[in-house]
């Protein structure tokens, strides 16, 4: 069974740093055709994907958001840590991160098929 | 970046009828080797996280029942709920991972007439 859970605070002033950390059980980001991504979602609006990183280490990022993002692992102790830089009240919503799934036939190979668990996700006000 | 419309914003529909929730992609996401779209439909229910439903634009995740079906190819594609029922009211969300930066559509509400 796969779970995840963010951490981190939930509430940060404007100009500050973002740290989120993603920690999950059921899977290892050192086994191929995974990946952990992070989505968030302003109240009331609509789900915007941010950041995935693979188990190669590959990283992608919002286009939008590239230069704010960070995305790391540290497949020991089973998280992947998020940063965003220069926070401000647009940025206030909720935060997930999930699990990048892959399926992998005889026909097909390795193939990726979607996000099929989430965390509860954390919500991150931005104030002063 | 590919962007992905759906519409309606909103829909309401009686116990036991069709729902059908429209996504469109900016550019074609069907992968050619393996002829799979890569759609994505997800369901967000109030308070919840989302849940996956449908991958490669048609086949239902482990568990999904099956009044959720996924059609179309290349650009456009469509999430039916062919008997709707009151635990399916959500919002609904179409995913393209054709290419990053990936990204959702806006939602489609489905709420009982």
């Amino acid at each position: 069974q796969i779970t995840l859970k963010e951490s981190g605070p939930t509430l940060v002033k404007p100009t500050q740093t973002l740290t989120l950390t993603c920690t999950f059980s059921g899977f290892s980001l050192s086994t191929a055709a995974v990946g952990v991504g992070w989505i968030r979602q302003p109240p009331g609006k609509a789900l915007e994907w941010l950041s995935v990183i693979y188990w190669d280490n590959d990283k992608r990022y919002s286009s939008s958001l590239h230069s704010r993002l960070t995305i790391t692992k540290d497949t020991s102790k089973n998280q992947v840590v998020f940063t965003m830089t220069n926070m401000d009240p647009v940025d206030t919503g909720t935060y997930y991160c999930a699990h990048w799934a892959y399926d992998d036939s005889p026909t097909f190979g390795v193939t990726p098929r979607g996000f099929d668990s989430w965390g509860q996700g954390i919500l991150v006000t931005v104030s002063s | 970046d590919i962007v992905m419309t759906q519409s309606p914003d909103s829909l309401a529909v009686s116990l036991g009828e069709r729902a059908t929730i429209n996504c469109k992609s900016s550019q074609n996401v069907l992968y050619r080797s393996n002829n799979k779209n890569y759609i994505a439909w997800y369901q967000q229910t109030p308070g919840q996280p989302p849940k996956l439903l449908i991958y490669w634009a048609s086949t239902r995740e482990s568990g999904v029942p099956d009044r959720f079906s996924g059609s179309g190819s290349g650009t456009d594609f469509t999430l039916t709920i062919s008997s709707l029922q009151a635990e399916d009211v959500a919002v609904y969300y179409c995913q393209q991972y054709f290419t990053t930066p990936w990204a959702f559509g806006q939602g489609t509400k489905v709420e009982i007439k």
